[in-house]
């Protein structure tokens, strides 16, 4: 069965560096979200992606962060100049139609 | 802003209890509710519901949604172990499907 792919599994970085955090959505996917969860609170939504462009964004994404689709199948979230509280879960998410959202695996941000 | 409520946050039983999980939301631009079970990492969809009334249902897990009274259940007969996991309600909003997640209940299983 076709899944959603994340890498890396954990990320360790210090303040203030750039990180990029890749995905693989499930092919023919059309619709693709980045959603982040810090330890011990909700999943909460980022960005939403349509048609090679932001269709939404959260308060949470502000200028700090960008997201590409570069070739076609990678779909990259990328945080400029990481905080303490960048750390967290990110979810990768794709889906067919909208509604259905199937999630990656994860990438565990750690920011010292 | 929308919100999504979860309840209880978690819950203990015993191998062959019946479960059920509820999920009332206030949102605006509904499109549809998702249960995910959410084991070590990724949520696993389990369903997506868009109808009042409508039984949607997986071998032991099935659920319900309430567009009126605006809730969803999702039970889960004769637990097994396996069933040991965080599940989450999430309600999909807006021409962008955005989705807004409850805390999320831990249901432990125990043999």
């Amino acid at each position: 069965e076709p899944e959603v792919t994340q890498t890396p599994s954990h990320q360790v970085t210090q303040m203030g560096q750039e990180v990029i955090l890749r995905c693989v959505p499930i092919s023919n996917h059309l619709y693709f979200y980045w959603y982040r969860q810090i330890l011990g609170q909700k999943v909460e939504f980022l960005v939403s992606f349509y048609n090679n462009e932001i269709s939404e964004k959260s308060e949470i994404f502000d200028d700090q962060f960008s997201v590409e689709r570069p070739d076609g199948s990678n779909f990259t979230l990328k945080i400029r100049s990481t905080k303490l509280e960048d750390s967290a879960m990110y979810f990768c998410a794709s889906s067919p139609v909208k509604d259905t959202q199937y999630f990656g695996p994860g990438t565990r941000l750690t920011v010292l | 802003e929308d919100k999504v409520v979860q309840s209880p946050l978690s819950l203990v039983v015993h191998e062959g209890d019946t479960v059920t999980l509820n999920c009332s939301y206030e949102v605006t631009n509904f499109r549809s509710l998702l249960w995910y079970k959410q084991e070590k990492k990724a949520p696993t969809f389990l369903f997506m519901l868009t109808s009042s009334g409508i039984e949607k249902k997986s071998g032991r897990l099935s659920s319900i949604l309430d567009k009126k009274e605006l809730f969803s259940i999702l039970n889960i007969t004769a637990t097994q172990t396996g069933d040991s996991a965080i599940y989450l309600c999430a309600v999909c909003t807006g021409a962008n499907s955005k989705l807004t997640f409850g805390k999320g209940i831990t249901l432990s299983v125990r043999p």
